[in-house]
Order: C-alpha cells, then sequence, then structure tokens
C-alpha cells in the first residue's frame, strides 16, 4: 500500500537555485521522514519530523508538515550538484517503526 | 555510524533457483526489514522483524520467507526464483528502544532472474 505520493515526480533546477518537493499522504501518522538515494545505492536519512512539528530545518533542508493537509515539502536551498539524486517521503503511521514510502522525486542539479 | 551490509551488490541467478539474500547490521538494533523496488513502484515493504525469531509480513510477501536466527542478521529467501522477482532489494534496521527513529539502509541487491 503506497500511502506517499510524491510531486513533482522529477524535477531538474540549475545549480544554486533552490529545490521544492511535496509528498501528500492519506491516514494520520506518528512521524514523516525524508530520505534521499543516489543512483544505485542505497536510501539515506535526511530528517524526520513528529507529527505536532510544523517545520524542521537541518542544514539547507527545511521540512515543514500540515497535518491538516496531510501534506509536507522538503526545500533544499542553495542546490549543489551534489544534490542530484532521487528524494523519498516515508510515513510511520502506527508509531511500530514501520514505513509506508511514496514513490519518490528524482531532482537533478544542473551545473 | 550505523552500518549495515548487504552481501552482494549484484547477483544472477536462474528461474526456480533457492535465493538467499544476506544482510548484517553492527547497532544492536531490534528491527530488520526487507524492500524491494521497482521504476513507478518506489518501495514495498516485503517482511519485517521486531526481534530475534520474530517475523511479519508485509504488503508484498507471497514467494518470499525470512530468518532472524540472530539479532544482528536477517536473511531473506526467494523459495522458488522467478522472473518476475528480478529488482533491487534493500535491507534496513532501526531500534525500537526509543519512538520515532529513522531507518538505515545497506546498498541494495540488484537481483536478477533469467
Amino acid at each position: 500500500s503506497q500511502q506517499g505520493e510524491e510531486d513533482p515526480q522529477a524535477l531538474s533546477i540549475q545549480e544554486g537555485e533552490n529545490a521544492t518537493m511535496n509528498c501528500s499522504y492519506k491516514t494520520s501518522i506518528n512521524n514523516l521522514q525524508w530520505y534521499r538515494q543516489n543512483s544505485g545505492r542505497g536510501l539515506v536519512h535526511l530528517i524526520l519530523i513528529r507529527s505536532n512539528e510544523r517545520e524542521k530545518h537541518s542544514g539547507r533542508l527545511r521540512v515543514t508538515l500540515d497535518t491538516s493537509k496531510k501534506s509536507s515539502s522538503l526545500l533544499i536551498t542553495a542546490s549543489r550538484a551534489a544534490d542530484t539524486a532521487s528524494y523519498f517521503c516515508a510515513t510511520d503511521a502506527t508509531g511500530a517503526q514501520k514505513l509506508v514510502f511514496g514513490q519518490g522525486t528524482r531532482l537533478t542539479i544542473n551545473p | 555510524d550505523v552500518k549495515v551490509t548487504q552481501s552482494s551488490r549484484y547477483l544472477v541467478k536462474r528461474t526456480g533457483e533457492k535465493v538467499f539474500l544476506e544482510c548484517v547490521q553492527d547497532m544492536d538494533h531490534e528491527n530488520m526489514f526487507w524492500y524491494r523496488q521497482d521504476p513507478g513502484l518506489g518501495l514495498r515493504l516485503i517482511y519485517f522483524s521486531y526481534d530475534v525469531k520474530m517475523k511479519e509480513k508485509g504488503d508484498i510477501p507471497e514467494g518470499y520467507s525470512v530468518s532472524r536466527e540472530k539479532k544482528e542478521r536477517f536473511s531473506l529467501i526467494l523459495e522458488s526464483a522467478s522472473t518476475n522477482q528480478t529488482s533491487m532489494y534493500l535491507c534496513a534496521s532501526n531500534t525500537h528502544r526509543e519512538r520515532n527513529q529513522p531507518q538505515h539502509f545497506g546498498d541494495g541487491t540488484r537481483l536478477s532472474i533469467l
């Protein structure tokens, strides 16, 4: 069962620009997580936001969560070529640490 | 840093073979997970385990089984491999000693069934 839907499916921007990716989900959650996946590699955890939080920052990353709209966004500021990757949101609905992933956004940063 | 190691990056097997994918983590995590990743479908949970000898079905367990005899090791077994099991397989782990913990992933095994 795919809970998260990500938008856009693919995004291509110039280096230095900001990149915004969105995630929508269907059921109530305990937390929402964002992961990055470089081509052919495993997923790397970026940031976790709890259901009672509205915004969280980590370096150049900013995540927002709107539980009333069941949506989240990931903003990457001042993008770099190394940010080229696929980005996935994942929701933990039960607190049992079991995640349901979206299909991902493929981000390309052009030098 | 947590390290999750999958035994093979690439694996080619034949239809009907019994296939073992191995995953080892070094952080004493209680929870371990197996996913498969396919284009357009994202990550789908096959099986997970909350403790040694415990296992629970995920969303797509058909055609798979798992083994967790030791805390650090979680094996995925394809009982009789079929071509529709060609995929990228990802193992992950985390702890349930604290709430709201991220999962740590291995680099994946790209499995081709011929």
